[in-house]
């Protein structure tokens, strides 16, 4: 069973213009951790954020915000004032307590037109 | 502080020959990991190094191998390659094993491609 899914495959925005991509993730683990990554064309993973499972309190850091709901299973990511820049493949994963990997979702390609 | 690096960036490979794909973890960092990734998909575990000891392995043949040098380095092995191993390997090093002591660093990855 897929752990973590990424519904939304690809989403076009004009630039300043508000985005959410969506993250559900599935797990039996009382203690986990979610992480959302950016892949840009160039190939590196760069990490966004890390959120563990005891922690609901939503998190801001500038133009980027996640809202994470334990009631729904969701962990979504969302753009402000959308640029060019954020162009990119967004990642979200999971790894759980007892684990020693990261559950990676299918990607949302996000492309930011001018 | 230098990041992951990865060694070669890109590779092309026959049918059935092997390949090795290096990877230095960042400096102070004990834990490399081992992914691959199909283009239009997600990164898939395919091992975990720690202290030089395989401390997970993801769905994948024994065709694939690993291993980590003293030094923490890690190489991984393919044998026997096949069309369907074309692909983007990610190499992530952490301070330790399992992932609730932080985030993994991701390198820039060696795109594989077997013709």
């Amino acid at each position: 069973a897929q752990k973590v899914t990424q519904a939304q495959t690809e989403i076009s925005v004009v630039e300043k213009e508000d985005v959410t991509l969506d993250c559900v993730y599935e797990t039996r683990d009382t203690t986990y951790y979610l992480f959302w990554y950016k892949q840009p064309p160039s190939g590196e993973l760069v990490f966004l954020i890390r959120r563990n499972s005891f922690d609901e309190q939503n998190e801001i850091s500038g133009r980027y915000s996640w809202n994470f709901q334990k009631s729904t299973s969701s962990f979504n990511f969302t753009i402000t004032a959308s640029q060019v820049v954020d162009s990119a493949v967004y990642f979200c994963a999971l790894s759980e307590h007892t684990g020693n990997q990261f559950y990676f979702g299918t990607g949302t390609s996000l492309t930011v037109i001018p | 502080d230098a990041g992951v690096t990865q060694s070669p960036t890109h590779l092309i490979k026959t049918r059935g020959q092997h390949v090795t794909l290096r990877c230095s973890p960042i400096s102070g960092h004990k834990s490399v990991s081992w992914y691959q990734q199909v283009l239009g998909q997600g990164p898939q575990f395919i091992f975990q190094y720690y202290e030089k000891e395989e401390r997970g392995r993801g769905n994948f043949p024994d065709r694939f191998s690993a291993r980590q040098f003293p030094n923490y380095s890690s190489e991984l092995n393919v044998n026997a390659l096949l069309l369907g191993d074309s692909a983007l390997y990610l190499c992530a090093s952490s301070l330790s094993a399992g992932t609730n002591n932080g985030e993994q660093y991701f390198g820039p990855g060696t795109r594989l491609t077997v013709t």
